[in-house]
């Protein structure tokens, strides 16, 4: 039973059209959520960290919010280099695991 | 200068060797990891240490075997390669719990033939 689902899989955009990435997770007592960026053949880059629903972070033309189900990253008006894949995880009270999600793999085309 | 290194970056062996992946971390942190990625690239943990001690152990099988000298390294070494190990490595670290922040290391890329 999976416990991050990311939705889309893949997500094809056109340069500057605005759209959002979803992560929900069925954890209990979420202990904090990671938002990560994945470039072929790197490892994983953080992006994010939100600790309780309502919190939002923002970063250049990502901004990451977080309610008690699920968190969304919108990407405002993308550019080429922001294709990547994007992973969410979630730590959850009572362990020390971080649970990612299988991500979502965006491309922006010129 | 590299926050989480491991080297080598690209291994490939033959079924039956035994190999080992080093990781160091610079950020002075007292808790690393390794993750595995698959190659439907779910990211999954295997081992974590906190100050050289073993804290998680997922259902890894017991020829991958962690070893962790002091604080900022965290080796990884496998016996008897098999060729489901193939995947990427990662090592990470993070300050004290899971709460804080994960960094990782560029991922070795191990092929067994």
């Amino acid at each position: 039973e999976d416990q991050v689902t990311q939705s889309p899989e893949a997500l094809r955009l056109q340069e500057g059209e605005s759209s959002s990435l979803n992560c929900s997770y069925t954890v209990s007592g979420l202990r904090g959520l990671f938002w990560y960026r994945q470039d072929p053949g790197k490892g994983p880059e953080f992006l994010f960290t939100l600790y309780s629903a309502g919190e939002e972070k923002e970063k250049e033309r990502l901004k990451a919010t977080l309610t008690k189900k699920e968190s969304f990253l919108h990407i405002t008006a993308p550019k080429p280099e922001d294709s990547a894949t994007y992973l969410c995880a979630v730590a959850q009270g009572g362990s020390e695991k971080l649970v990612f999600g299988k991500g979502t793999k965006l491309t922006v085309n010129p | 200068d590299t926050a989480v290194s491991q080297t080598p970056k690209y291994l490939v062996t033959q079924m039956g060797n035994d190999k080992s992946i080093k990781c160091e971390q610079n950020l002075g942190h007292d808790t690393m990891y390794w993750y595995k990625q698959d190659s439907k690239k779910f990211l999954k943990i295997m081992f974590s240490y906190n100050n050289k001690e073993l804290i998680i152990n997922e259902t890894v099988p017991n020829r991958f075997s962690p070893k962790s000298p002091d604080k900022a390294h965290l080796n990884l070494h496998i016996n008897s390669l098999e060729l489901g190990d193939s995947a990427v490595y990662f090592c990470a670290s993070s300050r004290g719990t899971v709460r804080n922040t994960i960094y990782f290391g560029e991922g070795s890329w191990l092929t067994v033939v």
